[in-house]
């Protein structure tokens, strides 16, 4: 079965920097686009990054650019996300989520559980 | 910032039918010719990952009950829960493609059964 797993989560100081891992399994990773999407503490669902299948196109939102890599290793099965100058609004739940495949397909199949990440002094 | 907006919550007794709207704009649901970026749902209970609803406007995954269903018309979509049941109580997001943001959400609604 499908499954996802981030890890990294914790707590870092403002200007700080964190890595959080998405890992796969129970499918072709190397073969769909995966997604970061967060959740602020009683908030909703936010956009954050996407990577193409083999890595070569990455997208991300306004709010983390410049400081946000999405990365991926294929031999591996895992999802990286670096960040980098955190602030204290990026405090949330992190999920990595599968994009479904097919050429009007538009969106998350499979999430994974989250990872907390909190940005304080 | 969420660009797709839904109301904050909806309740109903057991049995009854509720409706969530989710409206966007000519960027998302709107876009192109009439016809848009298809809409999708995702139900998310406390403390668990949101888990797909309804895909491609009013497509049900495998597993889904027929008591969800879905439907676009424009810049708006709605989804409906017919046959209300305790284990529908959960949060709700609607989810689209913005030609500006990429991929955006709805504000969520709050489903309470009564």
């Amino acid at each position: 079965q499908v499954q996802l797993v981030e890890s990294g989560g914790g707590v870092v100081q403002p200007g700080k920097s964190l890595r959080l891992s998405c890992a796969a399994s129970g499918f072709a990773f190397n073969t769909y686009s995966i997604h970061w999407v967060r959740q602020a503490p009683g908030q909703g669902l936010a956009w954050v990054a996407v990577i193409s299948y083999d890595g070569s196109n990455k997208y991300y939102a306004d709010s983390v650019k410049g400081r946000f890599t999405i990365s991926r290793d294929n031999s591996k099965n895992t999802l990286y996300l670096q960040m980098n100058n955190l602030r204290p609004e990026d405090t949330a739940v992190y999920f990595c989520a599968r994009y479904c495949r097919g050429a009007s397909c538009a969106h998350f199949d499979y999430w994974g559980q989250g990872t907390l990440v909190t940005v304080s002094s | 910032q969420s660009v797709l907006t839904q109301p904050p919550s909806v309740s109903g007794a057991p049995g009854q039918t509720v409706t969530i709207s989710c409206t966007g704009s000519s960027s998302n649901l709107g876009a192109g010719n009439g016809a848009g970026y298809a809409v999708h749902w995702y139900q998310q209970v406390p403390g668990a990952a949101p888990k797909l609803l309804l895909f491609d406007n009013h497509n049900r995954p495998s597993g889904v009950p027929d008591r969800f269903s879905g439907s676009k018309s424009g810049t708006s979509a709605s989804l409906a829960i017919t046959g209300l049941q305790a284990e529908d109580e959960a949060e709700y997001y609607c989810q689209s493609y913005d030609s500006g943001l990429f991929y955006v959400f709805g504000t969520g609604t709050k489903v309470t059964v009564l």
